[in-house]
């Protein structure tokens, strides 16, 4: 049964560019949550998808935006990076988006 | 105040110690929380989900929730060096957050 999947796991980017995150939950799976780890921080919640919608948000700018696919893998896009962006980027599913939630290895962005 | 509290550590025991991680929230209504583990430039690995206060088991672990103190503690017995890792708690999120977490605590055993 494989767990929580995420590609790439490792991107440069510079300032400006634009990048996008992919995600497939665990099997059985409905929910997909992102999350951003900076460097000795613990994960902030970005936003969650379910049934292919933006559920709920945290306090991330427009720039950050998702999608839920009919597979319920999802997608994670950052426009116009900033160097402050650089962090790893965490997926995490669950069922009916309950509490008890998987991640994924994540995928670490680097901005430049 | 921040929503949960976590020492950051680094915490460094001897193989064989029983350690005690400690966090502390600030909304007496959560009700579900967690513990997990993170090694280095891994994803966070779930490894306790308790809900309301009381006492959880599973094997070298034990998750202990106090709600009358906001206080959630995580216990390992006999640790091992394949403990050694960053641990992180968290409960449920308020409003618009599913899951809200500490900082980390960070562990390393040595054999």
């Amino acid at each position: 049964d494989a767990g929580v999947t995420q590609s790439p796991t490792h991107l440069i980017k510079t300032r400006g560019q634009q990048v996008t995150l992919r995600c497939s939950p665990k099997s059985g799976h409905d929910t997909v949550s992102w999350y951003q780890q900076a460097l000795g921080q613990g994960p902030q919640f970005i936003f969650q998808y379910y049934e292919e919608e933006e559920r709920q948000r945290g306090n991330f700018p427009d720039r950050f935006s998702g999608h839920q696919f009919p597979n319920y893998s999802s997608e994670l896009n950052v426009n116009a990076l900033l160097l402050g962006d650089s962090a790893l980027y965490l997926c995490a599913s669950s069922l009916n988006y309950r509490n008890e939630q998987f991640f994924g290895p994540g995928t670490r962005l680097t901005v430049l | 105040q921040k929503e949960v509290e976590q020492d950051p550590g680094p915490l460094s025991v001897p193989e064989g110690a029983i350690v005690s991680l400690n966090c502390t929230y600030s909304n007496s209504a959560f009700q579900y929380f967690m513990w997990y583990r993170q090694y280095s430039r891994k994803g966070p690995e779930l490894l306790m989900y308790t809900y309301s206060s009381g006492n959880k088991e599973d094997g070298r672990f034990t998750a202990q929730v106090d709600k009358s103190s906001k206080y959630i503690s995580l216990f390992i017995r006999d640790s091992q060096p394949s403990d050694s890792a960053t641990y992180l708690c968290a409960h449920e999120g308020s409003g618009n957050t599913p899951l809200v977490f500490g900082k980390g605590t960070r562990l390393s055993v040595i054999a």
